[in-house]
Formats: C-alpha cells, structure tokens, sequence
C-alpha cells in the first residue's frame, strides 16, 4: 500500500478549475514540504510545484499548490486541452530515506 | 540547456544485470543530488536510489536494496546505475532525476529495461 495516495482520475471542462488532491502521513506530508509533477503522454515528468506552493520559473500561475497538515492539493484554473497528463505528488518519506510519489491522477479535459 | 540523457536500456534476462547511464550537461553536476526513479509503462513513479553530490551519502527502495548500485562520476557528468539479479518486475522506464524535492527538480527522458526471457 503506498504511503502517498492520489485520486486516480479528474476531469473538467476548458476554462473550468479543478483540484487534485494528495493524502499523506505525518512521515511524510505532516513534516516535509510537497512538490508536484506533470507528466504528458509520452513525456518526462515536468516539475510544476515545490516547497508546498512555489512555481519554478515558466510555469503558469494558472497552477498552484497547497498544504494543510498531511493532505495536498494541486489547483489548476482556466483549464486548457494541454493540461489533459498525469499529475503525481512527491514528498519525502522518513521510512523510505526517501521520496515517496503519489499514485498519480489522470487528469482528462473533456 | 540542463539536459539530462539516459541510455544503456534494453532487454536482458532474468537473473541478468544491465548498467544505466545518465549523462549531465548544462548545469554543474557535481553541485546536485542525483536520483534514479523507474515507472513501469501505464503506471506510477516509484524511486529507486539517490546518491549525494560527491558519492557518500547512498540509500535505496526496498525492493532493490542488494541488487542495484547507484554511482557518480563528477569528472564525467555521469550518472550510474547497476542493476544485477533482475527480475520480470523490474521492467519499467528508469528516468534519472535531478534533486526531486526541491526548485531544481530536472528529469531525463528515460530508458527502457525489460526483463524477460
């Protein structure tokens, strides 16, 4: 069973907002920072958010991470057919000596 | 341009070994923590070892822990990854990673290992 787990599927309509959410432990949530990562078909995952809520340079504001005790959350608005990918959550994992990923949602823009 | 690139995938036996590389460019290798993370084809991100900046600090998943070794040579901006006693379950995409967790999260397109007979 894996430590970090992420609803499997989302969906929403263009320009319509969605959340995906990311639930945790205290060894891993509850006490280190979370990043996200978006993985197109076919494609390297792709850093969108770290430290809980910080953009890398180039990523749109459009995304944006929170963190409230040992839940995340991913928020995407205004979404676009180009945001249809995976999105896994990572934080590290006391256990592991490690990151632990999440099991990734399959974000679809109907 | 950070560029990370993989190679050195293919398809081996069970019980055989196979060594990954990962070749750094574009950015100060020796600065950074590398990671091995492998995902197999349809499915989720599982990680498999990270080694620190000069080779000294080194942990592994479970499932591999005595079967695979991750090393670094700095000289070489390359990264390794040896993998012995393979196993049908290893089969996966191996992507090597740039410190995952924070701002300078950077990710190579991956190599295919597939473990059959």
């Amino acid at each position: 069973q894996s430590v970090v787990t992420q609803s499997p599927s989302a969906s929403g309509t263009p320009g319509q907002s969605v959340t995906i959410s990311c639930s945790g432990r205290s060894s891993n949530i509850g006490s280190h920072t979370v990043s996200w990562y978006q993985q197109l078909p076919g494609t390297a995952p792709k850093l969108l958010i770290y430290s809980d809520n910080q953009r890398p340079s180039g990523v749109p504001d459009r995304f944006s991470g929170s963190k409230s005790g040992t839940s995340a959350s991913l928020a995407i608005s205004g979404l676009q057919s180009e945001d249809e990918a995976d999105y896994y959550c990572a934080a590290w994992e006391d256990s592991l000596i490690g990151p632990a990923f999440g099991g990734g949602t399959k974000l679809t823009v109907l | 341009e950070v560029q990370l690139v993989e190679s050195g995938g293919g398809l081996v036996q069970p019980g055989g070994s196979l060594r990954l590389s990962c070749a750094a460019s574009g950015f100060t290798f020796s600065a950074y923590w590398m990671h091995w993370v492998r995902q197999i084809p349809g499915k989720g991100l599982v990680w498999v070892a990270r080694i620190n900046t000069d080779g000294s600090i080194i942990s592994y998943a479970d499932s591999v822990k005595g079967r695979f070794t991750i090393s670094r040579d700095n000289a070489k901006n390359t990264l390794y990854l040896q993998m012995n006693s393979l196993r049908a379950e290893d089969t996966a995409v191996y992507y090597c990673a740039r410190e995952i967790l924070t701002s300078q999260g950077y990710w190579g397109q991956g190599t295919l290992v597939t473990v059959s007979s």
